[in-house]
């Protein structure tokens, strides 16, 4: 079974500084996607940023990018020039690419960062 | 922009009562979630539903039931609400052949006492 394991409960980063969320998971796949979601005060989900397993190159989106390693299995997420509203809980999550009515999304336990002025 | 509304931000229940959480998403998309998440275990899939009336069991489906009777709404319901469901509730959806790329709700944060 897919596991995704997200090992820092807690996170602080003083403003305009660059951190990184780390991102383990385990599978036998080699067809998958990973996500990196953010959960604000708001409550409200976002999607972040996206991986497709065969992509090489590392996903970026705008401050937000990942280091993507495939062969450790690692998916981690940097946040550069950190703002205010970075804060959050931030989700890892993983996906089988094989596509299908049934496929379900996994997620991590999330970390909480938080941004300090 | 896609939109999931979710009926309740706060709700509180009692035991044994009979709760309603409604979703309802404006983007036509074919897939819909219900979750629950609570800390340190972050979301934990209760069900979810690929089209209008078919329905499939997440990973915690005991004491709740689904309902979708338009593309739009999926509703979770509880039939016999325990202290153990005080939880945070979120809806999302998605469209077919966009795996993993959800549209939440705001979510409800349900307690009951």
């Amino acid at each position: 079974a897919q596991t995704v394991t997200q090992s820092q409960p807690e996170m602080s980063v003083q403003e305009a500084e660059t951190v990184t969320l780390s991102c383990t998971y385990d599978t036998s796949e080699s067809n998958y996607y990973l996500f990196w979601y953010k959960q604000p005060p708001s409550r409200q989900m976002i999607l972040v940023i996206r991986q497709e397993a065969y992509k090489q190159q590392n996903a970026t989106e705008n401050r937000f990018s990942v280091n993507f390693q495939k062969a450790a299995k690692s998916f981690s997420l940097k946040i550069s020039d950190s703002q205010l509203g970075d804060t959050a809980m931030y989700f890892c999550a993983f996906i089988q690419g094989y596509g299908g009515a049934t496929n379900k999304l996994i997620f991590g336990t999330g970390t909480l960062l938080a941004v300090q002025p | 922009d896609v939109k999931v509304t979710q009926s309740s931000r706060y709700l509180v229940k009692r035991t044994g009562e009979k709760v309603f959480l409604e979703c309802v998403q404006d983007m036509d998309h074919e897939n819909m979630f219900w979750y629950r998440q609570d800390p340190g275990l972050g979301l934990r899939l209760i069900y979810f539903s690929y089209d209008v009336k078919m329905k499939e069991k997440g990973d915690i489906p005991e004491g709740y039931s689904v309902s979708r009777e338009k593309k739009e709404r999926f509703s979770l319901i509880l039939e016999s609400a325990s202290t153990n469901q005080t939880s945070m509730y979120l809806c999302a959806s998605t469209e077919d052949r966009e795996e993993g790329k959800l549209f939440f709700g705001s979510g409800t944060q349900l307690s009951v006492l």
